[in-house]
């Protein structure tokens, strides 16, 4: 049991380039999220999903989209990479009922650059 | 004005010691309450929910005060494993949490 799962953990990346960010969890969770985590800002919620096939916007979606690949994966694309996204980014994975919403479970994080 | 704000800290202690951090919300719907722990570069993990009545688990103590909108956590008999950043999250509804910047702890022998 892995728990929650993402890749890479490591990028640099060019203004203007794109990349995926890979989630995957294995505890048969019904929703998916991704943060970000810059210093002092605390984690913010840029996307989420409550199903499989559904995806909702978050506090700062903008310059992000997700896809909902099936119940275990969740990928979080960048199409066109600016410095201010440089941050660290978490997915999260929860049973998200009533009462056990705050339960969410964090994958290692990724951390990205944009130079 | 942020939706949830913590002490950013440090707060430095010694082993033994008794401290506690403090945090506020802005959205008076919220319904659920946590702290949450942060190890240097790590992920966060959940350290416990905060319940109206108040809430112990071990050491750890969480109090929610609905009427000033704050929530506080009491670590007593510091640890030196205790050292972390503490966050505080806030659930205005089912899919969306809010999380404080943190407060950073360092207990010292």
């Amino acid at each position: 049991n892995a728990g929650v799962t993402q890749t890479p953990k490591f990028q640099v990346l060019k203004t203007g380039q794109s990349m995926t960010l890979q989630c995957a969890q294995d505890m048969n969770h019904n929703s998916m999220y991704w943060y970000r985590q810059d210093p002092g800002m605390g984690l913010r919620l840029i996307y989420y999903s409550a199903s499989e096939g559904t995806t909702d916007k978050g506090e700062v979606p903008n310059g992000y989209n997700v896809s909902r690949l099936n119940k275990r994966e969740f990928s979080l694309r960048l199409e066109s990479a600016a410095p201010s996204q440089t941050s660290v980014y978490f997915c999260a994975s929860s049973e998200a009922t009533p009462g056990l919403a705050g339960t969410q479970y964090f994958g290692p994080g990724t951390r990205l650059l944009v130079l | 004005r942020k939706e949830v704000e913590q002490d950013p800290g440090p707060f430095n202690v010694p082993e033994g010691a008794t401290v506690a951090f403090n945090c506020t919300y802005s959205n008076s719907a919220s319904q659920s309450f946590f702290w949450y722990r942060q190890d240097c570069r790590k992920e966060p993990k959940l350290l416990m929910s905060v319940y109206s009545s108040g809430n112990e688990d071990g050491r750890f103590t969480a109090q929610l005060n609905r009427a000033s909108q704050y929530i506080s956590l009491l670590i007593r008999d510091s640890k030196l494993s205790d050292s972390a950043t503490y966050l505080c999250v806030v659930n205005p509804n089912n899919n969306d949490m809010r999380f404080g910047a943190g407060t950073r702890l360092t207990v010292k022998p």
